[in-house]
Order: structure tokens, then C-alpha cells, then sequence
């Protein structure tokens, strides 16, 4: 079973507009943790956000938060103000695991901001 | 100062061929990874290394060794190599295995095999 769905192979969001890429996940562990990366065309793997199973309050980092819903196991990223630099592949990630060793990724959505 | 540096970035070899991409860091991380990132974008996690011991080792063919000298570095040797080990391969570090800051990647190497 896929440990990470991402349901939207790609998005469109027109400039300045927020958008919100989805992701959820399966683990039968209590304690993991949840993060997003970008990699835009050049392809570099970049990390936007982290978000602990045990925090309480959503994570935000500038324009980028993250949605985190426990009961629901959905973890959507939200960007505001979207700019034509967003464009990119984003990937939702899931470590887990006693010791944290199990890192996966999801199969990644690609935005595209409109001008 | 790059963080975590990969070399090659491009690889271009024939079926068959024995090659080596080497991985370094220079965070001060305890754990270095290796993955592979196929046509479709997916990314597969390969090796797992904490403190130069093996952590994880994904299902990848024995064709696959990584190698360890230190912490800082997590080499990857590929031996005879098919037309399906065409992708990209990144290395990654983390300050440990259940770090909260996720992972430092490497710029990827492209490897191509003809």
C-alpha cells in the first residue's frame, strides 16, 4: 500500500492566488513526522516545511504552511500568494519508524503558476 | 559553501560498465542517504547510513554497493550496469535519523546508461 498519496499529478494557480496541494498518508505509528519538499526544473530537492505527528499548532514557514489534519492523516501544503518562481514539482514526505529510519516519498504534484 | 556535494552531476556510460558517484557533506550530519529518482519523478530511497553503520537497505540489486568511509562521506559503486539503472540518484544527509529538519539533497546525478 502507498505510504504517501498525493492525488494531484498536476496544478494550476494563477499568480498571487494561494493554493493548497494535497497529501495523506498511512502509518500505524504514533510518533512521525511529515514535511514538504520542492524541486523546481533545475532539480534540486529543497525543504520547505516540517510538521511533527505530536505538534499541536499547523506549521508555517513564510508563505508556505502546512495543514495538518491527525484523524483525517492529511498533511496539505498551503502557499499564499503564489509566484512564478512556485513553479515546480512538490513532494510530501513521511518518516516513521522506531528509530525514524523509514523516510518515504509521495509520487509528488506539479504546479504551475500562471501569469 | 556547498552543504552536500555530489560528483558527477552528469554520467554517461555503456551497459556493462563499473562506475562510482561519490557523496559528501559537510554539516556535521550523522546520517547520509542514497536515493533514486526515475523517470516518473518517483523517488526511492536506496541506503540509509548513521555514523558509517548501514541502516537501511532497500531491495536495490547487489549490483549496488554504498561505501562509507566516514561520516562525512557515502559513496555509491555500481557494477555492471543495465539500461534501467538510468536516473537520477541523489545523495541526502540529516543530523540524525528522526531529525525534524528533514533532509540536505545533494544537486542529484544524472546517470545515463546507452
Amino acid at each position: 500500500a502507498q505510504k504517501i498519496t498525493q492525488t494531484q499529478p498536476g496544478m494550476f494557480v494563477q499568480e498571487k492566488e494561494a493554493v493548497t496541494l494535497d497529501c495523506t498518508y498511512d502509518t500505524s505509528d504514533q510518533s512521525y513526522g511529515l514535511f514538504w519538499y520542492k524541486q523546481p526544473s533545475s532539480g534540486e530537492m529543497i525543504f520547505l516545511i516540517y510538521q511533527g505527528s505530536y505538534d499541536e499548532q499547523n506549521a508555517t514557514e513564510g508563505r508556505y504552511s502546512l495543514n495538518f489534519q491527525k484523524a483525517r492523516k492529511s498533511a496539505n501544503l498551503v502557499i499564499s500568494a503564489s509566484q512564478l518562481g512556485d513553479s515546480a514539482m512538490y513532494f510530501c514526505a513521511m518518516r516513521e519508524g522506531v528509530y525514524g529510519q523509514n523516510f518515504v516519498f509521495g509520487p509528488g504534484t506539479r504546479l504551475s503558476v500562471l501569469p | 559553501d556547498t552543504a552536500v556535494s555530489q560528483t558527477p552531476k552528469y554520467l554517461v556510460t555503456q551497459m556493462g560498465n563499473d562506475k562510482s558517484i561519490k557523496c559528501e557533506q559537510n554539516l556535521g550530519h550523522d546520517t547520509m542517504y542514497w536515493y533514486k529518482q526515475d523517470s516518473k519523478k518517483f523517488l526511492k530511497i536506496m541506503f540509509s547510513y548513521n555514523n558509517k553503520e548501514l541502516i537501511i537497505n532497500e531491495t536495490v540489486p547487489n549490483r549496488f554497493s554504498p561505501k562509507s568511509p566516514d561520516k562525512a562521506h557515502l559513496n555509491l559503486h555500481i557494477n555492471s550496469l543495465e539500461l534501467g539503472d538510468s536516473a537520477v540518484y541523489f545523495c541526502a544527509s540529516s543530523q540524525s535519523l528522526d531529525s525534524n529538519y528533514g533532509y540536505t539533497f545533494g544537486s542529484g546525478t544524472r546517470l545515463t546508461v546507452v
